[in-house]
């Protein structure tokens, strides 16, 4: 089993629409949690950085982590074309050289 | 700009001839990481580096090597490249103590025929 689930979609929305993403996980033991959005012919790029369980919300972008269920999303309100990009889930249980990340979902957003 | 610089950006070599993809970065990280990034498997870590002259194995270090002589630097050697190690590659590099995450580079797409 995967110590971090994703689903790879692709995901595709129309312009405006709330776009909800996903990871499970299996190891308790995490605590830090993040996201990348990579675009095509680039690197990850940190989007979204969570510690521990709660939301937390930077503009259009929530991310929640529910430690409970082990499971994490991130929200994307008012989606727009520019936000299409595979979106990478990442966590660590505290040990900065360890981070698992998530196989990314790729989210297409049509105008 | 604060960044991790790979090269080169695309490489097509031959079965067993060695090659050497650079990275370097300019924001005084002390660590620095590969990974490969293959469909359906995500991100995987080859080696990673808390400091000069410190590296260790991550999760599929068989078929390469590192150094890490300059802080800046960390170059992945590939000494006798096989068909199974085409991938795309990134290098990524953070502070030490943080789970912040990492900057990563664009990437190294190599193909081995």
């Amino acid at each position: 089993q995967k110590e971090v689930e994703q689903d790879p979609g692709p995901l595709s929305v129309p312009e405006g629409a709330i776009v909800s993403l996903n990871c499970t996980y299996s190891n308790s033991a995490f605590q830090y949690f993040m996201w990348y959005r990579q675009y095509s012919r680039k690197g990850p790029e940190l989007l979204m950085y969570t510690y521990s369980s709660g939301n937390k919300e930077d503009g259009r972008f929530t991310a929640q982590v529910d430690k409970s269920s082990k499971y994490i999303s991130l929200f994307i309100r008012d989606s727009q074309p520019s936000d299409s990009a595979t979106y990478l889930c990442a966590m660590s249980a505290g040990d900065f050289n360890k981070f698992y990340f998530g196989s990314g979902t790729k989210l297409n957003v049509k105008p | 700009e604060a960044q991790v610089t790979q090269n080169p950006r695309y490489l097509i070599t031959v079965t067993g001839k060695k090659l050497t993809v650079t990275c370097s970065q300019n924001m005084n990280h002390e660590y620095m990481s590969w990974y490969r990034q293959d469909p359906g498997l995500g991100l995987r870590q080859i080696y990673y580096s808390m400091n000069v002259e410190v590296t260790d194995k991550g999760d599929v270090p068989e078929g390469y090597k590192v150094s890490r002589k300059e802080k800046r630097n960390f170059p992945l050697i590939l000494e006798s490249p096989s068909p199974n190690q085409t991938s795309l590659y990134f290098c990524a590099s953070s502070t030490t103590g943080t789970a912040y995450g990492y900057t990563f580079g664009s990437g190294t797409r190599l193909t081995v025929v």
